[in-house]
């Protein structure tokens, strides 16, 4: 399996404080893609970085991404309790599978 | 639709029991995936159907899965003789394909929840 990789697993911050979520892949990708899933449903799409942006911003959300390091973060600023969820990151890669591999998560939880 | 739509949103299934997963995907989007997801895990490919193309069935674990997805839109993941270790959300997700750039952002439906007693 390809599946990428996510640090911390868990993250627990106080409101107010950054969050920042870390991913690893170990394939050539086309784009890097950032999830948000709560109660274990559906996940909702945040942000996509194409392969050739190294940095890109949506509201509080700041993506990177190193594809020499094969790596990607996510960070959230001034977050807040309603930011309690689990986040995935997900990629396609150039060859082979189309369809998105995702990471393993981090569940991230915001104290009020 | 406005959205991606799973029925049932819960399937509770007698072990040796076939079960039949649906998926209505957003209307206009050429691409409908199928995942599974373990409690507290990560997601899990199985399959993908992308407008005409030939399904990328490499994810699915064994021969009782199958999928099909009838006239480029509603989508039916089929599971045969179920076991204990198939109990897990099965996810669908639809998206817009580019040609040259990808697909773009997946649109996730709410899931069926599958308990295999």
């Amino acid at each position: 399996s390809q599946q990428g990789e996510e640090d911390p697993q868990a993250l627990s911050i106080q409101e107010g404080e950054n969050a920042t979520m870390n991913c690893s892949y170990k394939t050539s990708i086309n784009n890097l893609q950032w999830y948000r899933q709560n109660s274990g449903r559906g996940l909702v799409h945040l942000i996509l970085i194409r392969s050739n942006e190294r940095e890109k911003h949506s509201g509080r959300l700041r993506v990177t991404l190193d594809t020499s390091k094969k790596s990607s973060s996510l960070l959230i600023t001034a977050s807040r309790a309603a930011d309690t969820a689990s986040y995935f990151c997900a990629h396609t890669e150039t060859t082979g599978r189309r369809a998105l591999t995702f990471g393993s998560g981090t569940r991230l939880q915001v104290q009020p | 639709g406005a959205g991606v739509s799973q029925s049932p949103s819960n399937k509770v299934t007698e072990k040796g029991k076939d079960v039949e997963l649906r998926c209505d995907p957003i209307s206009g989007h050429t691409a409908l995936y199928w995942y599974r997801q373990s409690l507290g895990q990560g997601l899990e490919f199985l399959i993908y159907f992308q407008g005409n193309s030939a399904p990328d069935k490499s994810g699915l674990p064994s021969d009782r899965f199958s999928a099909e997805r009838t006239g480029g839109s509603v989508s039916t993941l089929t599971i045969q003789r179920t076991q204990q270790e198939d109990s897990a959300v099965y996810l669908c997700a639809s998206s817009l394909v580019i040609p040259l750039q990808g697909a773009y952002g997946y649109t996730f439906g709410s899931g069926t929840r599958l308990t295999v007693v």
